[in-house]
């Protein structure tokens, strides 16, 4: 069975820094994975998606690495910004269509 | 906004209510989900429907009553709920159910309807 997990929980960084949010996951057949964004009181934002047979995708000061063969996904984030402060979820697509999700990291990016 | 609008965004219930939350999508989109985000918890897969026909129910309880009367509209009826029951209920939509497009869809959110069972 396919779990996800997310470590840390929680994260407070102070602002410009550049920080990693990490994502494993136990089963490496799947279809692809993604990362969203919550911000309290909304939805969840979908930042990245990463198929299966790629490494790495980017948007902006965003960068999602996949390595299907240890389980492991990370996102960065560069020169972060008070803006940034929200949960990241991170959920893989398996076999199976379905979707697993983490419980997410929630960010603070201190002034 | 992703043109997913959830309404009520607040709700509070006795355990003897009936209630019915309601999901729009202004997409085009052909699949639409509900999902439970209970605190600390990975989301949980309710009720998938594709062409408004009901595709998969994750073992859901059946005081949780799906309908979707057309391609934009998902409705999730409430009834003699428990407090456990509380929490936030996420609608979704994508432009096909996941395995039948080019790829697999990204999934568009509602803000989701905090509930809290008393």
């Amino acid at each position: 069975k396919q779990e996800v997990t997310q470590i840390p929980a929680a994260l407070s960084v102070p602002e410009g820094e550049n920080l990693v949010l990490n994502c494993s996951f136990t089963d490496s057949a799947i279809y692809n994975l993604q990362w969203f964004r919550q911000d309290p009181g909304k939805g969840l934002t979908s930042l990245l998606l990463i198929q299966s047979s790629q490494r790495e995708q980017t948007s902006g000061r965003l960068n999602a690495s996949l390595d299907k063969s240890s389980g492991r996904s990370t996102l960065y984030i560069a020169a972060s910004q008070p803006g940034d402060s929200a949960t990241y979820l991170c959920a893989v697509m398996d076999s199976n269509y379905q979707l697993i999700w983490g419980a997410g990291t929630k960010l603070i990016i201190k002034p | 906004e992703t043109g997913v609008t959830q309404t009520p965004r607040h709700l509070v219930m006795g355990m003897t209510n009936k209630k019915s939350l309601k999901c729009e999508q202004h997409l085009g989109h052909n699949a639409m989900y509900w999902y439970k985000q209970s605190a600390k918890k990975p989301l949980e897969l309710m009720f998938v429907y594709s062409l408004e026909e009901r595709v998969e129910n994750n073992s859901v309880p059946s005081r949780f009553s799906p309908e979707c009367p057309n391609s934009s509209h998902l409705f999730l009826h409430l009834h003699t709920l428990q407090p456990e029951d509380s929490a936030l209920y996420l609608c979704a939509s994508s432009q096909e159910r996941w395995g039948y497009g080019r790829g697999q869809e990204t999934q568009y959110f509602g803000p989701g309807t905090r509930l809290l069972v008393l």
